[in-house]
């Protein structure tokens, strides 16, 4: 039981460049979550979905897209990244909306 | 956004000594969550609390939903240096899906 995992753990992108983050979780749960964190602002959540092939947008969703194509796992993309998102990435799954399990986090840069 | 504030922002304390902090919000909630994260790691699930008035233990934490449902407290008891971390409190105001997170306690316990 790997738990959810995400992948890559670090990457360093420059202004303008896309990329994908994936997580994955093999507990079965229906609720998946995108938080970003910065320093002093706690979590804030970027989109969250709530079944296989459904996507919502949380409270920071600017800038960025997700998918959920399969319930295990929830993708986000940076279309066209920018230093304002140099952050950690977290993702979190439950099998109810109550916040359960965090990925372990990625940790991005945007020069 | 939701505003969760939590206070006290920072503790320093002697190993042994009990801790407390608190989290309050701008609406009514209807789950209290606290977790604790660890440097260069995800959260992790502490103790949920679903009911205005609710004490619940695991080990040697403490949480209380409060009875106006706008706030909740987190007791550590007999700290110890594994207790260092920051903690953070979360939720969902009233019905929702999306959960907030507080700006978090940073713990520093000195041996």
């Amino acid at each position: 039981n790997a738990g959810v995992t995400q992948t890559p753990k670090f990457r360093v992108l420059k202004t303008g460049q896309s990329m994908t983050l994936l997580c994955a979780q093999d507990m079965n749960h229906e609720y998946m979550y995108w938080y970003r964190q910065d320093p002093g602002m706690g979590l804030r959540l970027i989109h969250y979905s709530v079944g296989e092939g459904t996507t919502a947008k949380g409270e920071v969703p600017d800038g960025y897209n997700v998918s959920r194509l399969k319930k295990q796992n929830f993708l986000l993309g940076l279309e066209s990244a920018a230093p304002s998102q140099t952050s950690v990435y977290f993702c979190a799954s439950s099998y109810s909306p109550r916040l359960g399990f965090f990925g372990p986090g990625t940790r991005l840069t945007v020069l | 956004g939701q505003q969760l504030n939590q206070s006290p922002q920072s503790m320093f304390i002697q190993e042994g000594e009990d801790v407390s902090m608190n989290c309050t919000s701008s609406s009514i909630f209807n789950t209290w969550l606290w977790y604790k994260q660890d440097p260069g790691e995800g959260p992790v699930l502490l103790i949920a609390l679903y009911k205005a008035g609710e004490l619940t233990s695991n080990g040697r934490l403490t949480a209380q939903f409060g009875i106006t449902r706008k706030d909740s407290f987190l007791n550590i008891s007999a700290s110890i240096p594994s207790d260092v971390g920051i903690y953070f409190c979360a939720g969902p105001p009233n019905t929702g899906n999306q959960f907030y997170f507080g700006t978090g306690t940073s713990l520093t316990v000195i041996p």
